[in-house]
């Protein structure tokens, strides 16, 4: 069975909006976590990586302000899309990482921002 | 965290022994080398993972050079099911501060 659960797996939401995204890891605690985000017929971009209780490490070009990432648990981190717009309409997946060689992708969160 | 190279497509006949290969020449020391597919519009599946020797489950077998430069995915009688874009990863779990980035994957199509 799954390991990691993206909630939810779909969403539309209006312009303007915000969007939480859950991502949690069932069967073991997550040390680390990594969000991506996927664009039709490309790879998984890296968007950030969080440990749990310190703040998000965000890759170049990711606003920090408008993907809230908050990492408060071992078994859950969540990602916020702020004033959400419709350039931000993607697939995002999570990824969870228990330090010791374990290493799960949710199955992923398809967002529409009409 | 090491960079991978894989070509970008593949073909396979069903119930063929399907090959993927992959290069990570930059790959440490301590990182091991990750395999996941991805069917469309669904998260990354994990397949099997390996540091230094060859590793078997009941999806595949993995196939590390004894360098570590290179690795081979093997799918012994890959099926229409099989069809995917196929991804190697390096990645150390202990690392701290670890950007754990994907390559563009193979797409393998696995025909009738």
């Amino acid at each position: 069975g799954a390991v990691v659960s993206q909630h939810p797996s779909r969403v539309i939401c209006k312009s303007g909006t915000s969007v939480k995204i859950e991502c949690r890891s069932l069967d073991f605690q997550a040390t680390t976590m990594f969000w991506y985000r996927q664009f039709p017929k490309q790879s998984l971009m890296l968007m950030a990586t969080s440990n749990e209780g310190s703040k998000a490490t965000y890759e170049q070009g990711v606003e920090k302000d408008k993907f809230l990432i908050n990492h408060a648990s071992l078994t859950l981190s969540t990602l916020t899309v702020t004033s959400a717009h419709p350039e931000d309409s993607s697939f995002y997946i999570c990824s969870a990482s228990s330090g010791i060689g374990e290493l799960f992708f949710g199955e992923g969160s398809r967002l529409t921002v009409l | 965290d090491a960079k991978t190279t894989q070509p970008p497509s593949m073909d396979c006949a069903e119930g063929r022994a399907a090959n993927l290969p992959c290069n990570h020449s930059t790959i440490s020391g301590n990182e091991y080398v990750y395999w996941y597919r991805q069917i469309h519009s669904q998260g990354p599946q994990y397949i099997i993972h390996g540091l230094k020797n060859n590793e078997t489950n009941e999806m595949a077998s993995l196939i590390i050079t004894e360098d570590r430069k290179s690795s081979t995915l093997i799918l012994p009688h890959a099926t229409l099911r099989d069809t995917a874009v196929y991804y190697c990863i390096g990645y150390n779990s202990g690392g701290s501060n670890y950007k754990l980035t994907f390559g563009k994957g193979t797409l393998l199509t696995v025909n009738p």
